[in-house]
C-alpha cells in the first residue's frame, strides 16, 4: 500500500522556470493538501482540495496553482519559480473534511530555485 | 487563526530517560495531531486526539481541552526516537488543513 506518492523527490530549477509537483494517493481520501516546510517555521498550507473538482487557497498561495485532476491526484504548479520558493513541499491527504480522520503525508519534494 | 506553540524547541536527553514535549494552542479545536519527522525524512502521524489520552507502545499523548494544552511523552527513550516532533491542530468546519507548531527537535544520546 503506497499511501501518498510524490514526485519528484528532488528538483533544482532556475529562476523563471516552471514545473509541476505531482501527488497521488491510493486511499480513496476526499481531501488533499499541499504544504511547504521552511527552516525555523512550521509547515504552512499552500492550497487544499476538499473534494474532486474543488480547490481553495491556504495561507501562502501566491506563486502557485493547483489542479485536482481526479480523486487520486492533486498537482502543484510553479509557473515562474523564484528563489523564495526554495523549500520542502509535502502533499497530504485525509479521509474527508471530517476532523475525526487522520492525515497521511507524502515523503516530500526538496526544491531548490537558483 | 490558531497559534500553536511547542516547548521545548530543542531537547537532548540520555537513553532511557522519560521525555515530555508540550503543545499549547490559542483557539478551540476539533482535533490535535502529533507527528514525527526523521532528518531528511517524511512525516508520520503518531496520534490524533480530541480528548483524554492515547497510548501506542512507548508513546503517550494527552490533551486538556479546557487548558488548550497537550503533551507527548516517551517512556524509556531510545536513540531511534531522535526526530522532530510536531504538534498540529484542526479547527473544524471544513477540510482546511492543519495548523502546525514549529516542532521539537529531540536527540537521544546512547
Amino acid at each position: 500500500n503506497a499511501g501518498v506518492t510524490q514526485t519528484p523527490k528532488f528538483q533544482v530549477l532556475k529562476t523563471g522556470q516552471s514545473m509541476t509537483l505531482q501527488c497521488a494517493q491510493d486511499m480513496n481520501h476526499n481531501s488533499m493538501y499541499w504544504y511547504r516546510q521552511d527552516p525555523g517555521m512550521g509547515l504552512r498550507l499552500i492550497y487544499y482540495s476538499a473534494s474532486e473538482g474543488t480547490t481553495d487557497k491556504g495561507e501562502v498561495p501566491n506563486g502557485y496553482n493547483v489542479s485536482r485532476l481526479n480523486k487520486r491526484e492533486f498537482s502543484l504548479r510553479l509557473e515562474s519559480a523564484a528563489p523564495s520558493q526554495t523549500s520542502v513541499y509535502f502533499c497530504a491527504s485525509s479521509m474527508r473534511d471530517n476532523d475525526n480522520y487522520g492525515y497521511t503525508f507524502g515523503s516530500g519534494t526538496r526544491l531548490t530555485v537558483v | 487563526k490558531n497559534e500553536v506553540e511547542q516547548s521545548p524547541q530543542n531537547l537532548t536527553a540520555q537513553e532511557g530517560e522519560f521525555i515530555t514535549i508540550n503543545c499549547s494552542y490559542s483557539v478551540g479545536i476539533s482535533a490535535l495531531h502529533w507527528l514525527q519527522q526523521h532528518p531528511g525524512g517524511g512525516i508520520v502521524s503518531l496520534f490524533m486526539l480530541s480528548s483524554g489520552k492515547k497510548k501506542h507502545g512507548r508513546l503517550i499523548a494527552t490533551i486538556n481541552i479546557q487548558e488548550k494544552h497537550s503533551s507527548l511523552h516517551i517512556t524509556a527513550s531510545h536513540p531511534r526516537d531522535s526526530a522532530v516532533y510536531i504538534c498540529a491542530v484542526t479547527s473544524g468546519g471544513g477540510a482546511d488543513g492543519l495548523t502546525f507548531g514549529k516542532g521539537t527537535h529531540l536527540i537521544i544520546q546512547p
